[in-house]
């Protein structure tokens, strides 16, 4: 079973400049997860999806990070326009949680790691 | 909002030594635990969770972890490590449907 993907893996931009990553979750996993995890830390929600509706997105910082999840399956993450402080890694995950269910284990993706200059 | 503690974030230690990594979180209400690895180059995996039931959890590789409600710990362990063992290690609790994470440890196993 293949795990969760993301693209790219590294990417290097200028500041100002827009970004977008892209997530493909397990399949049939309802849940999906953006973090970020800056350098000596451990992740951050960013915003989680149940389906294609965002159920808690209070950690998002809405003046220049946008994210999507149509059709329930895959997401995209954007930041527009990007800033020094934007490096990061950010990490997608998905997770299968049901009627209920608080939570259940959370399958990471390998992260996009990026540099803004 | 709950938040957990993580101490001692680099820790190295020789092969067939004992392991313990503490983790303390404050949230009042029902938590779940879960203690990740991540081994260089490799994404984030679940190495135990605890959800209900006995409060020793049993994971891959030898780990355990001991969840310790009066003390708001969930302790991992592992009594003789391995070379292999070298890698980052996040305790994460879920309250109120959100996962937070400590900031890491970083174990470094000298064969």
């Amino acid at each position: 079973e293949a795990g969760v993907v993301q693209s790219p893996r590294y990417k290097i931009i200028e500041k100002k400049q827009p970004v977008a990553f892209w997530c493909n979750p397990i399949s049939g996993h309802n849940t999906l997860y953006w973090y970020r995890q800056n350098l000596g830390q451990g992740p951050e929600l960013l915003i989680r999806y149940e389906n294609e509706e965002a159920v808690d997105d209070s950690q998002l910082p809405k003046d220049r990070f946008s994210a999507e999840r149509l059709k329930g399956v895959d997401s995209t993450l954007k930041i527009q326009p990007a800033e020094l402080g934007d490096s990061a890694v950010y990490l997608c995950a998905s997770s299968l949680v049901g009627p209920g269910q608080g939570a259940n284990e959370q399958f990471f993706g390998p992260g996009t790691r990026l540099t803004v200059l | 909002a709950q938040s957990v503690s993580q101490h001692n974030h680099h820790v190295i230690l020789s092969e067939a030594a004992s392991l313990e990594l503490g983790c303390n979180y404050s949230y009042g209400g029902t938590v779940n635990l879960f203690w990740y690895v991540q081994y260089p180059g490799q994404h984030l995996q679940l190495l135990l969770k605890y959800f209900s039931g006995d409060p020793l959890v049993k994971g891959i590789k030898g780990f355990e972890a001991e969840f310790i409600k009066s003390k708001f710990s969930f302790n991992l362990r592992k009594p003789s490590v391995q070379w292999s063992d070298t890698a980052e290690y996040f305790c994460a609790v879920n309250g109120n449907n959100r996962l937070a994470f400590g900031k890491g440890n970083q174990v470094v196993v000298i064969p």
